[in-house]
């Protein structure tokens, strides 16, 4: 069976510093990932999807970005983090139109 | 812009009744609609989806009917239990892709 698994599961980080978050699949091959980030009691915004090793398409135009390294593997980071950046931040995994997202990390900028 | 709306913002019901959640949208290049279920501090779980194609589609006490030419599917939970409080996003995805747009999400609660 299909495992996604993300971390931390929680991060308090400083204004002004680096972010990298962590997100793997296991149990399926070639998968599309995805970021999204959730703010407080609200909707999912989709930030980077990726469809293949190298192949990120961003979404919202901002300080962060995306990479993925290889084929289950997806990195979220930011050079310089803002107050704003703070939220909930989820992986998600398809092979075809369903999505299955992970535990989440719930980052809180200071 | 590409948009789901859904309503209501919040929801509370009795225990064994029924729960109804709407979703609207309006660009028609859509061709699957799922419903997800949040926990807090918890990521979203796929409850149940479907294609436009079929009007109605159920699983267990979970029902999505969904109108075509309305532009409008719904989530009908039949029998709610306290174990259904939490919230409940609807989404929609553009034809020839793989992304979502989700509605802003429905904060369900069930009185024992």
């Amino acid at each position: 069976s299909q495992t996604i698994h993300q971390w931390p599961a929680t991060l308090v980080q400083p204004v002004g510093s680096p972010l990298s978050l962590e997100c793997t699949v296991e149990g399926t091959s070639n998968p599309n990932l995805y970021w999204y980030r959730q703010a407080a009691g609200r909707g999912l915004q989709l930030l980077f999807y990726s469809v293949g090793i190298g192949q990120i398409s961003s979404e919202v135009p901002q300080n962060l970005s995306a990479s993925r390294p290889q084929d289950r593997q997806f990195i979220l980071s930011s050079k310089k983090l803002l107050l704003s950046d703070s939220g909930f931040y989820l992986c998600a995994w398809s092979v075809h139109y369903e999505q299955y997202f992970g535990p989440g990390t719930r980052l809180t900028v200071t | 812009q590409q948009q789901v709306k859904q309503s209501p913002q919040s929801l509370i019901v009795q225990k064994g009744g029924i729960s109804i959640i709407n979703c609207a949208y309006e660009n028609t290049a859509f061709d699957y609609f799922p419903w997800y279920q949040q926990f807090p501090g918890k990521g979203p779980a796929l409850l149940i989806a479907i294609r436009p194609d079929v009007s109605e589609k159920k699983e267990g006490r979970f029902t999505i009917s969904f109108n075509k030419s309305a532009k409008q599917f719904s989530l009908h939970i039949m029998d709610s239990q306290p174990g259904d409080s939490a919230t409940y996003f609807c989404a929609a995805s553009p034809a020839g892709t793989y992304k979502y747009i989700f509605g802003t999400g429905t904060r369900l609660k069930v009185l024992a």
